[in-house]
């Protein structure tokens, strides 16, 4: 058990729904980092909070958002889904904003959009 | 920017074989190295690192060495056991940067009896 608590973990939703993938850390973790998992593209970062703010972001498209919340959990939130956004979301965490490279994942989200 | 390029999968070997995944990356810098492994129905976790050239990773009979001459970083074990089997990440992060990773796209390791 890493720590990192991801729910739910499967999620079943129709294109242009949207939808909230919540994540807590490990205790006393101050970033959260958040993947998507697809057979096609494999594991993409998406973005990275440390402490409440946005710290760094790679290939999250703009119908898709985040945010960390003053108890340090986040949420991805993805709207307007289409069928290529079904894959497995994971969330991670690690105590530093940078540097180590250990993270800690939960066991993913599972959404599936039909 | 940065990449990492592992070896292609599915790997199949046979109780007790000797293992090796390949993976060479690109990237600015002195980057960190790393493997991770995701069992089946969980995320992923550290396997082990290596955070300068000449650095060996090792942890549950796993090794890797960071090769900066061959830009490597290949992960090898001895007699893999049924209990192995799982997919294999390599990643790399920026030293100097955020603690975000560049992963691999993942070999799946299958053990037979």
């Amino acid at each position: 058990d890493s720590g990192v608590t991801q729910t739910p973990k499967h999620l079943i939703t129709a294109t242009g729904q949207r939808v909230t993938l919540r994540c807590s850390p490990r205790s006393g973790d101050l970033s959260v980092y958040w993947y998507q998992q697809s057979l096609d593209q494999g594991l993409q970062f998406l973005i990275q909070y440390y402490n409440g703010e946005e710290r760094a972001k790679g290939n999250i498209l703009e119908r898709f958002s985040a945010q960390q919340f003053p108890d340090l959990h986040s949420e991805l939130n993805l709207s307007s889904l289409e069928l290529g956004d079904s894959a497995l979301y994971f969330c991670a965490s690690s105590s530093r904003a940078g540097g180590t490279g250990e993270l800690f994942f939960g066991e993913g989200s599972r959404l599936t959009v039909l | 920017g940065n990449s990492v390029t592992q070896m292609e999968g599915p790997v199949t070997l046979s109780e007790e074989a000797f293992l090796t995944i390949n993976c060479t990356y690109t990237a600015t810098g002195y980057p960190s190295l790393f493997w991770y492994v995701q069992y089946p129905g969980e995320g992923l976790q550290l396997l082990l690192k290596a955070t300068k050239a000449d650095d060996k990773g090792s942890n549950k009979g796993f090794e890797a060495t960071y090769r900066k001459e061959t830009t490597s970083f290949h992960l090898e074990k001895g007699s893999v056991q049924v209990s192995d089997s799982a997919v294999y990440f390599c990643a790399l992060s920026d030293r100097f940067g955020n603690e975000k990773l560049t992963f691999g796209t993942g070999t799946r390791l299958t053990i037979i009896p």
